[in-house]
């Protein structure tokens, strides 16, 4: 069984610019949820994806924007980059019906703005 | 919405002493709670998980207790290793909600 995997794994933009993040998710799971973790902080939700469509979206601006493949790997898009947007970017898969069921997390991107 | 508040940031032990993590939530509603460990440089890794219907549950050193009614819920991890040193976070979540974590808590555990 393949676990969730995330490329890349580190990155360096500048302000204003764009950048794309992608994720798999373990075999079977069909719901990926994409996360925000500033540097000494807990995970933040960002938005997540059933079945190719957004069905959940935390307190992030629009500039955060996503997909979901038919394959249920998903990506992360954030335009016009702000030096706050600077953390570790975490996707985790689940394969059940319910939003009580286990996540399980890539290992990350870290995004560093200038 | 839901708030997670987790105790202590740091906690410093000695190998084989016990260590004790805490954890508040504010919805009555949440039902479902994690506990993820995260190690330098790599993702939250799901080490044990407690529903509501459920006040203990353990697996080998690790134990997880949840009081509902005081809507607090702890981790237990008993002959701490140094491979335990991580930073562990606590969650929580409803139905049809999302995952609301805590801020974490540093272990270090010394030989």
């Amino acid at each position: 069984e393949t676990g969730v995997t995330q490329s890349p794994t580190h990155l360096i933009k500048t302000r204003g610019q764009q950048v794309t993040l992608r994720c798999s998710s373990q075999s079977g799971h069909n719901t990926v949820s994409w996360y925000q973790q500033a540097l000494g902080q807990g995970p933040q939700f960002i938005f997540q994806y059933y079945r190719e469509e957004e069905n959940g979206r935390g307190n992030f601006p629009p500039r955060f924007s996503g997909l979901q493949f038919p394959n249920y790997s998903s990506e992360l898009n954030v335009n016009a980059l702000e030096l706050d947007d600077s953390a570790l970017y975490l996707c985790a898969s689940r394969g059940g019906t319910t939003t009580l069921d286990e996540q399980f997390f890539g290992p990350g991107t870290r995004l560093t703005v200038l | 919405g839901e708030n997670v508040e987790q105790h202590p940031s740091t906690l410093s032990v000695q190998e084989g002493d016990s260590a004790v993590i805490k954890c508040t939530y504010s919805d009555s509603a949440s039902n479902y709670f994690p506990w993820y460990k995260q190690e330098l440089g790599k993702g939250p890794q799901l080490i044990i998980d407690i529903r509501s219907n459920v006040g203990e549950k353990k697996d080998q050193r690790i134990a997880v207790t949840l009081n509902k009614t005081a809507k607090h819920f702890s981790l237990h991890i008993t002959e701490t290793q140094p491979e335990d040193s991580a930073v562990y976070f606590c969650a929580a979540i409803r139905r049809y909600s999302t995952l609301t974590f805590g801020k974490g808590t540093m272990l270090l555990v010394s030989p």
